[in-house]
């Protein structure tokens, strides 16, 4: 079945650093694909989304490009900030949603 | 403002006992989902539905059961089947287009506690 893979965390930064976190799938067809962001004690919020390969997905300076070559869906950001402190899922799908395990992402002043 | 509600936003349950999770959404949407997420775990769907009085099964749906008689709410109950039921609970709903992709938003979720 489909299934979506993340880098293990947890990921701690310093602010203005650059941020990857890396996000690999197996799926039939040509899914959709997500970043959820979920702050602590709180349901997720969808950060940004791809429908096809090489469509980018952006938002609030996070970037994620669809490659269908490599599977990927990897998460980018420039420079982050404390505020991006929070747990990031990938997921894929249409309707129904398969997510990965969530990396947790801590950013130090 | 449109959203989605879940209460009570911590739940005790006793051993042998079903407790009900409330989910209601004013986004007029079709689809809704419940989903269990336990540390350090990704989300688990537990039942899902697509239109009122229909709903289908996920991936970890024994123990669980739910219904859906209004458009904006759709239950979770957790029986006594159910053995291992500490965690994270979490509603959310959709549009139903056909694009493949709806975007699902989530209630605040239901930390549930064995007692």
């Amino acid at each position: 079945g489909d299934s979506v893979t993340q880098m293990e965390g947890p990921v701690t930064l310093s602010e203005e650093a650059f941020l990857t976190i890396n996000c690999t799938y197996t799926a039939t067809g040509y899914p959709s694909l997500f970043w959820y962001v979920q702050y602590p004690g709180e349901g997720l919020q969808l950060l940004l989304k791809a429908t096809k390969a090489d469509d980018k997905g952006s938002n609030k300076g996070f970037e994620a490009t669809y490659r269908k070559e490599t599977t990927s869906f990897h998460l980018e950001k420039g420079s982050v900030q404390v505020s991006d402190s929070a747990v990031y899922f990938c997921a894929l799908g249409a309707q129904k949603l398969v997510f990965g395990q969530g990396t947790r992402l801590t950013i130090n002043p | 403002d449109g959203g989605i509600t879940q209460s009570p936003k911590y739940l005790f349950r006793k051993e042998g006992q079903n407790v009900t999770l409330s989910c209601e959404q004013n986004l007029n949407h079709d689809a809704m989902y419940w989903y269990r997420q336990d540390p350090g775990q990704g989300l688990r769907l537990i039942y899902y539905s697509q239109i009122v009085n229909d709903f289908q099964k996920g991936d970890i749906a024994e123990g669980y059961s739910v219904s859906r008689e209004k458009k904006e709410s759709f239950p979770l109950t957790v029986t006594s089947a159910q053995k291992n039921p500490t965690a994270f609970y979490l509603c959310a709903s959709s549009t139903t287009g056909t694009s493949g992709a709806e975007t699902q938003y989530f209630g605040p979720g239901t930390r549930l506690l064995v007692l």
